[in-house]
């Protein structure tokens, strides 16, 4: 398997643009989590899905920010309008519950920077 | 709510060893151990089970008491591949982890 996939690995736009962040899960994970990362706040949980279904979305910043999980391979986050301060790398990652000891398995992230 | 990790920052000689701890003040399913180097994704180390203890690698494991709800990761004889930033990351159930704010892990030769 090729791991978690996303795209792209660096985006830089203008503040205001529309970005859309996109994420292929491991074949066979029921479990994927979007989640951003800053020196300030670290790791954070954005938003997560099971069975393509959004379960927890609590850690969305505010109504910018929206995910879908159209199908079981495939997951997006969009930024709507981009500020300066969505500027972060921005982490897909996914996991199995049948095989929950392997932990998860995070994608190599896409850095986002908004000037 | 957020995990807390200390020492936040800890710097070794190849061959020392060094401890990790991670608390949570809310009762825990399981704890998970990641490692991430700079500029690359967070890497899985294992994972400790309510009930269970899992040791993952050969010079590197993990404790986790479930009463106190804290986890404490052990590094022995580091190696230089070793450096990087340890993040725990906490579950109450769900799948639903949240991550320590990190420790910036140094081996020097």
């Amino acid at each position: 398997d090729a791991g978690v996939i996303q795209s792209p690995r660096h985006e830089v736009t203008e503040m205001g643009q529309e970005v859309t962040l996109r994420c292929k899960p491991i074949s066979g994970h029921d479990y994927l989590f979007w989640y951003r990362q800053t020196m300030m706040r670290g790791l954070e949980l954005l938003i997560y899905f099971n069975n393509n279904v959004p379960i927890d979305d609590s850690g969305m910043p505010e109504d910018r920010f929206s995910a879908k999980m159209p199908n079981a391979s495939f997951s997006t986050l969009k930024i709507q309008p981009s500020e300066p301060r969505d500027s972060a790398v921005y982490f897909c990652a996914s996991s199995s519950s049948g095989t929950a000891v392997y932990g998860y398995t995070f994608g190599s992230g896409t850095r986002l920077t908004v000037v | 709510q957020q995990p807390v990790q200390s020492p936040q920052a800890v710097i070794l000689r190849e061959g020392e060893d060094a401890v990790i701890n991670c608390s949570s003040s809310k009762a825990l399913y399981s704890v998970h151990w990641y490692r991430q180097k700079h500029g690359e994704a967070p890497v899985f180390l294992m994972i400790l089970l309510k009930g269970g203890e899992q040791k993952g690698h050969e010079k590197i494991s993990a404790s986790f008491n479930e009463k106190k709800q804290q986890s404490s990761l052990y590094l022995t004889a580091s190696q230089l591949s070793y450096s990087g930033t340890y993040f725990c990351g906490t579950e109450r159930g769900a799948q639903k982890l949240v991550f320590g704010q990190g420790t910036r892990l140094t081996i020097n030769p």
